[in-house]
């Protein structure tokens, strides 16, 4: 099982809808869930960080987490064609040694807004 | 936010040369800083933690000698990838911030090496 694991997508939404991404995580005492945007050749640039159960609400976005489930997702209202990137799930996850931690990526979602 | 500069952008560079690669956070101090390799249409995927005053963390599969990690200053690490083979060509970002207290990374723009 991979540690954090997205739907790779692609996944393609008219502008103006709202875009769905998925994200589940193997570690069950992982406390901190990030979404990141990238665009081709970029560094990864963080849209939404959340740390609770339930929904958080930042402008478009919405991040969602299930620690039950080991579940977060993001949703994008209006999308639109500026939307268009990879988005990548991490995790901040516990190390077995040391006890440090490490952000863990996701393999993205490429989501493409259709105008 | 936190800054965090990474040099150089792009390298090319001939096979069995070495590359250093610069990390500075530049308003903060970062005892911990993560460097992550990026192949083309794939996700980031975490090298080694550099600790400053320390030795490095290795991720599994990751060659410690050929990945040189210094971490010798609070706002400065380097990744030096020694004898370089173009399999090594790949996105090379770097990140810093405090993972512990549960606050987020700040990434470098990024180092885009080719091995000829």
């Amino acid at each position: 099982q991979k540690e954090v694991e997205q739907n790779s997508g692609p996944l393609s939404v008219p502008e103006g809808a709202i875009a769905s991404l998925n994200c589940t995580y193997s570690d069950r005492g992982s406390q901190s869930f990030f979404w990141y945007r990238q665009y081709s050749g970029k560094s990864p640039e963080l849209i939404m960080s959340i740390y609770s159960n339930g929904d958080k609400e930042d402008g478009r976005f919405t991040a969602q987490l299930n620690k039950a489930s080991q579940y977060v997702s993001l949703l994008i209202r209006d999308s639109q064609p500026s939307d268009s990137a990879t988005y990548l799930c991490a995790v901040n996850m516990r190390r077995v040694v040391r006890g440090a931690q490490k952000l863990v990526f996701g393999q993205g979602t490429r989501l493409t807004i259709n105008p | 936010g936190a800054v965090v500069s990474q040099h150089p952008s792009w390298v090319i560079c001939k096979s069995g040369t070495s590359v250093k690669i610069e990390c500075r956070s530049l308003d903060f101090q970062a005892t911990t800083m993560f460097w992550y390799r990026q192949f083309p249409k794939q996700s980031l995927m975490l090298m080694a933690t550099s600790n400053e005053g320390s030795k490095a963390t290795y991720e599994q599969g990751v060659e410690k000698d050929k990945f040189l990690i210094n971490h010798a200053s609070l706002t400065l690490s380097t990744l030096t990838v020694t004898s370089a083979h173009p399999e090594d060509s790949s996105f090379y970002i770097c990140s810093a911030g405090r993972l512990l207290q549960g606050e987020k990374l700040f990434f470098g723009s990024g180092t885009q090496l080719s091995v000829l």
